[in-house]
This record gives structure tokens, sequence and C-alpha cells, in this order.
């Protein structure tokens, strides 16, 4: 399969920890994005990359949140000192530089934080 | 503010029956709009999209979506729905970010329920 790949499907923490989520996109898009999707909303973007350059992040990026690309391809998405408010679908979606061409998205990172 | 409303949090037919789940959109200059389906706990699919052209687009699994200049909508269709079709639906607006780059921007979603 050569979709995108997000792991771990499903991570549980204590308030207060750490938590790091990886998404792997198609191999030969540029494009990445994060969004977090609460129960009974849509998903809204957290940040966006073309190659390794983070070129918008979303007012909902906390300072505790930080993404990286570092090499252009699989992307990383920390969460610092967790809160309960973070729970939620992480979800990674990548696309081509096409024009108007679709997101592909994984299955998503579901976060429960006790 | 680019942005698209679903004004229906859930939508019921029966299986057989046409089914449509209403999207509207506000945006600035010409619109590019998305229908994704959300399955439990999975991602999002990629349905089809409305770029420029013929105002009905068809996309995956039998869906079409007909946009409408005059009335800022686009209605994700289908002509006979099916038990399977059931599932979350998200409209989404393209916003463009920097020079080159954009994101979507989605609606809050309509659930559809086809009963047998």
């Amino acid at each position: 399969d050569t979709g995108v790949s997000q792991d771990p499907r499903h991570k549980i923490t204590k308030r207060g920890q750490n938590v790091t989520f990886r998404c792997d996109p198609i191999s030969e898009h540029n494009r990445l994005y994060w969004y977090r999707q609460t129960l009974g909303q849509g998903p809204e973007f957290l940040t966006y990359f073309q190659n390794e350059a983070q070129l918008e992040k979303s007012r909902l990026l906390s300072d505790r949140f930080s993404a990286e690309r570092p090499k252009g391809s699989f992307s990383t998405l920390e969460i610092q000192r967790t809160e309960q408010g973070d729970s939620a679908m992480y979800l990674c979606a990548s696309s081509s530089v096409a024009a108007n061409s679709p997101l592909h998205f994984g299955n998503g990172t579901r976060l429960t934080v006790t | 503010a680019q942005s698209v409303a679903q004004p229906e949090d859930q939508v019921n037919v029966a299986e057989g029956n046409p089914l449509t789940v209403k999207c509207t959109y506000s945006v600035s200059g010409n619109p590019y709009l998305f229908w994704y389906v959300q399955y439990p706990n999975r991602g999002l699919q990629f349905l089809l999209k409305y770029i420029t052209g013929d105002n009905l687009v068809k996309g995956s699994y039998g869906f079409e979506a007909e946009f409408n200049k005059s009335q800022t909508s686009f209605h994700l269709k289908k002509p006979s729905a099916l038990v399977s079709d059931s599932a979350l639906y998200f409209c989404a607006v393209r916003v463009p970010v920097g020079e080159y780059g954009n994101k979507l921007v989605f609606g809050a979603g309509t659930i559809l329920r086809v009963k047998s």
C-alpha cells in the first residue's frame, strides 16, 4: 500500500507527558499537512510543509506543539506537556504540487490524554 | 474568510432512493471545492472536486456534485443510495497558503445514514 501512513494508530498518555506522532506521506508528494479532528467536528488545519520548509502554522498550534519534516520525507508532530484538551484524532495528509491536486489522508493517530 | 457550511448534521435516506448532502460556500474569487468521505476510525477519502468547467462533477463510487454559482452551493448527490454509503461526509474549500501552496478548510460534516 502506497498511501499515507501514520504511527501509532492510538496513543493513551497521562496529562503532562510528551507524545510524538509520525507521518509517512506518499513518496512523490512534496506537500504535507497536519490536521486535528475532534468528535463531531471537521478537521482543523494545524500546519503545512512544502518539502522540508514549514510554510504555515495555525494559531491552534500552541507553543507546546512542534512539527518537523527534516529531510522533506516523513514528518513528526510532538506535543509537550499534554493536556486533556489535546485529546483528538491527528490526521496527516499529503499532496503533489500539481495545481488543485487533492489531499490524501492517512488513517490518523487517536490521542487520549487521561 | 473562505469557508464552507454544511447545514444538515444528519441525512437519512432509504436504500435505492436518491441522496443529497448539502454544502454552501463563502469565498472571494473562484471557488475550488472538494468532497471527502470518512468511515469510522479512518482518515478522509477524496470523492471529487470542482475547479472549473462543467457544473456537474462526477467522482468516485457513483457520487456526483452540482456546482451552483448563483446559490453558492456545491451539493453532493447520488442517484441510488447504498447501505454502504453510510458515513460522515465533509465539504471543503481550498484556501491559498503563501505563494504557491494551499490548504483545505472543512465544514463540520454531515452524517449520512442509508437504511435498508
